[in-house]
């Protein structure tokens, strides 16, 4: 089966940085997305990763290992506005997202 | 940049009653769009994938009678749940691939439904 994993549940300090990380067994890879969802709200796009290595926006950064079927959200700087779920989601060989269940982030002053 | 929409934004209907839910994109063409639903506390579930000029293709465990997909056209896509109940009080998410680029997924806004 397809299977994507992710912490539950997080918390940090504002100011400081944290990394959410993700592993995946997919039927085919076609790319990772992470996105950003608050409460009530339709997940917001941060990242897509096809290759391996680290992309870097702003204060956020998505790193990729295909070998490893593992990637990370690290969030830098961090503000109160990040308390979030963020969502990691593979494409499969049918051009398809597998979800994760997301990782709450809970942001403490 | 482009955009998908999604009509109405929120909905609260009656236990047995039908509600329509639209989805469009403004300013690009999508022949596929993807219907999702979001379950409290959980990650969004792919219901279907809207095909334009053919029939939905529908996930497993997913009722084809009761949650009906009609892709009219190249920017509409529409999801109607049929007798509608308090269990399908959810939060219903569409998207589309970007133009020329499957792995870039537009997704609307959501609209949330309240069957009371």
């Amino acid at each position: 089966g397809q299977n994507i994993d992710q912490p539950t549940e997080m918390t940090a300090t504002e100011g400081a940085i944290v990394q959410i990380n993700c592993t995946y067994q997919t039927s085919g890879f076609n790319g990772l997305f992470w996105y950003q969802q608050h409460a009530g709200e339709a997940p917001t796009f941060l990242s897509y990763n096809v290759l391996d290595g680290l992309e870097e926006k702003g204060r956020f950064s998505s790193f990729l290992s295909r070998s490893k079927g593992y990637s990370y959200l690290l969030l830098k700087e961090l503000q109160m506005k990040d308390s979030a779920s963020y969502l990691c989601a593979v494409v499969d060989s049918n051009y398809q997202l597998i979800w994760g269940a997301g990782t709450k982030l809970i942001i403490k002053p | 940049g482009a955009v998908v929409s999604q009509h109405p934004s929120r909905v609260i209907c009656k236990s047995g009653t039908s509600v329509k839910i639209e989805c469009r994109s403004l300013d690009f063409q999508a022949t596929t769009m993807f219907w999702y639903r979001q379950f409290p506390k959980k990650s969004l579930m792919l219901m279907a994938t809207s095909n334009e000029g053919s029939k939905a293709t529908y996930e497993q465990g997913v009722e084809k009678d009761k949650f009906l997909i009609n892709h009219a056209s190249l920017t509409l896509s529409t999801l109607t749940v049929t007798s509608a109940h308090p269990e399908d009080s959810s939060f219903y998410i569409c998207s589309a691939p970007a133009p020329g680029d499957l792995y870039e997924q537009y997704f609307g806004p959501g609209t949330r439904l309240t069957v009371t």
